[in-house]
């Protein structure tokens, strides 16, 4: 079965700390996405890597940043994390095109910053 | 960015059909529609997509409108599996989907 992996499904971090959230693909596939799910907004994209090294913003970047080093890992960083980034994050990947093929979403990581 | 309109819920009546409708009227020529369902506690899960035809798959079936400014999503038998929340996205450009906040579907026993 291809997957995405989320590195964790529940995280407690404190206002402050660094966080770091990881995402590993066995697909093969160049796109990566960093989503943040809250009630009432939907997805929204946080950045997308089109390549390795390669990162793009989002619609909310602020407060955050990425780090793909390898093709199969993305990681999402909050450099000091804030109670107002309690959220459910979810990875994606899909293979680079133009949109004839599907995204593939990790489990999700909820995490809560008190 | 071109944007889609769901209905905020739906009811169905378990193996009844169900018809999910979105409108996406600022489609442009090459962007492809696609739908996923995310149940709860999970991530999305891609169902179906499609460019100008209607397609089929395990899983449903994908009616889009002559001009493309419309599509449904088509559940042939709907079970309790199917309830969770369907969003209709357009493929932005080579790299990203735009997520509105999709249709919850509730299956009835």
């Amino acid at each position: 079965d291809v997957k995405v992996t989320q590195s964790s499904r529940y995280l407690v971090k404190r206002t402050g700390e660094k966080v770091f959230l990881e995402c590993v693909q066995d697909m093969d596939h160049e796109n990566m996405f960093w989503y943040r799910q809250d009630p009432g907004l939907g997805l929204r994209l946080i950045y997308f890597s089109y390549d390795v090294k390669m990162k793009e913003k989002g619609d909310i970047p602020e407060g955050y940043s990425v780090s793909r080093e390898k093709k199969e890992r993305f990681s999402l960083i909050l450099e000091s994390a804030s109670t107002n980034q309690t959220s459910m994050y979810l990875c994606a990947s899909s293979f680079s095109d133009r949109g004839n093929y599907g995204y593939t979403f990790g489990s999700g990581t909820r995490l809560t910053v008190v | 960015d071109a944007k889609t309109t769901q209905p905020n819920s739906m009811e169905s009546n378990e193996e009844e059909p169900v018809h999910l409708p979105c409108n996406h009227s600022t489609i442009s020529g090459t962007d492809y529609i696609h739908w996923y369902r995310q149940l709860p506690s999970q991530g999305p899960e891609y169902v179906i997509h499609g460019l100008t035809s209607n397609v089929n798959n395990r899983m449903a079936s994908l009616a889009i409108a002559e001009d493309r400014k419309s599509s449904t999503l088509i559940l042939h038998r709907a079970t309790l599996r199917d309830a969770a929340v369907y969003y209709c996205i357009l493929r932005e450009g080579t790299y990203k989907y735009i997520f509105g906040t999709g249709t919850r579907l509730k299956v009835l026993a």
